[in-house]
């Protein structure tokens, strides 16, 4: 199985500040994509990175997929309270059907 | 917007109940899941279907079992329900191929007494 390990696994901060969560593994991907849960719902997709080095905007939100495609990053400009939930990555790629999603990191963002 | 539902949305059951989770999807996917989570935690794989006829177990050991007759539906059944069967199953398809993004179901919360 190969691991994603998403950091920090909690986060708690103010409106206004910016906050940079992280995906890393040592396995290589052939994409690797972000999800947002929020309570109560299944998640959903935000994105979807493929080439190495690619960098991806969501308004506030910003996606980067290392160079050598084994991590990625997701930087939040600005927090507000609506971007509070749980935020998956999983990589993608092979006939590995049972690769699945990190562990996630709980984001509140408090008014 | 995907399309995949899930019935119940909420299940308040007592022990010893057999019970079926339903979950169907309009966008002709051909992969379809099971994943069980705890609110706030990560995602746990039970069960995992390329097509039709075709179920594999996932990561998570689960006492519950699936179906997969037609390409739709893709329902998960527990035979006797227990306490520690307790949390959230929710269900998502995807296309084959090298992406396979998952659209996932609103999902179903299950409490068992």
């Amino acid at each position: 199985t190969q691991l994603l390990e998403q950091s920090p696994q909690f986060l708690s901060i103010q409106e206004g500040e910016n906050l940079t969560v992280y995906c890393n593994s040592s396995s290589v991907f052939s994409s690797l994509q972000w999800y947002r849960q929020e309570p109560g719902e299944g998640p959903v997709l935000l994105v979807t990175v493929v080439t190495g080095g690619e960098v991806k905007k969501l308004k506030r939100l910003t996606f980067q997929f290392g160079d050598a495609r084994k991590d990625s990053s997701l930087h939040i400009t600005a927090a507000q309270p609506g971007d509070t939930g749980l935020y998956l990555c999983r990589g993608s790629g092979g006939s590995n059907y049972k690769l699945t999603f990190g562990k996630g990191t709980l984001l509140t963002v408090n008014p | 917007e995907a399309d995949i539902y899930q019935t119940p949305r909420y299940l308040v059951i007592g022990t010893g109940k057999k019970i079926t989770l339903e979950c169907s999807q309009t966008m002709g996917h051909d992969k379809m899941y099971w994943y069980q989570q705890d609110p706030g935690m990560e995602l746990h794989l039970i069960h995992y279907s390329y097509g039709v006829n075709s179920t594999e177990k996932g990561d998570l050991s689960s006492e519950s079992t699936v179906s997969r007759i037609r390409t739709e539906h893709f329902p998960l059944t527990l035979e006797s329900a227990r306490p520690s069967h307790t949390s959230q199953y929710l269900c998502a398809s995807s296309f084959s191929g090298i992406n396979n993004e998952q659209f996932f179901g609103p999902g179903t919360r299950l409490t068992v007494l």
